[in-house]
């Protein structure tokens, strides 16, 4: 798995967005960047994914950069309940089982 | 909407003892994961598991562990004579087997507390 980087901590006020960036230059062609989050000690919560087009679902947009190097995860309207540890993990592709190497992630404050 | 559940949400035990953890996994899943997280520590990968075999499995993950499927539902992690720094959360996980599989849900987790 690439290895991906995560500023340490973020703040973002309530009802703000929040656009929490990752560093993954030496992806490779076939692995999808992932993010996941995790609050307090809860099992890790699958959030969104995407290869090389930006991706939109109900949760939050995923934004790619062309020479893929590089990603933003957007939570349009953060709220209170967001707040968690938020991991971008680049890892495998179709079919695969692989494994999802977590870093520290990036600790995300959300205030009123 | 279908979720990976986990028994006991929270095991003590005695060192040297044998425990067993136990997961469900999502129905039409055919991968599935363990992994575990010390307090205050990152996530790790433990072992994976396909077709009734270990895919890939990590260093942590020794001849005192075990993974199976003992039917068509559970899938379980055995530690067989557990150690104080076996103390953490675990994990389990399934991702489905084509298209967009590598979406891997997570379960709530054991908290196992070796005394």
């Amino acid at each position: 798995d690439a290895k991906t980087t995560q500023p340490t901590s973020m703040d973002c006020a309530e009802g703000r967005a929040a656009n929490l960036p990752c560093n993954h230059s030496t992806i490779s062609g076939n692995e999808y960047v992932y993010w996941y989050r995790q609050i307090h000690s809860q099992g890790p919560q699958y959030i969104i994914h995407g290869l090389k087009n930006n991706e939109t679902n109900e949760m939050a947009s995923l934004i790619i950069t062309e020479d893929r190097k590089s990603s933003t995860l957007i939570l349009p309207h953060a709220t209170l309940r967001d707040t968690a540890v938020y991991y971008c993990i680049a890892s495998g592709g179709f079919g695969t089982a692989s494994k999802l190497t977590f870093g520290t992630g990036t600790r995300l404050q959300v205030t009123l | 909407e279908p979720e990976v559940t986990q028994t006991p949400s929270h095991q003590v035990t005695q060192m040297g003892q044998e425990v067993i953890l136990r997961c469900v996994p999502i129905s039409n899943h055919l991968y599935f994961y363990w992994y575990r997280q010390i307090l205050g520590q990152k996530v790790e990968f433990l072992v994976s598991f396909y077709n009734n075999e270990i895919s890939e499995k990590s260093e942590i993950f020794d001849d005192q562990f075990s993974v199976e499927r003992p039917d068509g539902s559970n899938f379980t992690l055995k530690i067989r004579s557990t150690k104080l720094e076996d103390s953490a959360m675990y994990f389990c996980a399934s991702s489905e087997t084509s298209g967009r599989s590598g979406v891997q849900y997570f379960g709530p987790g054991t908290r196992l507390t070796v005394t």
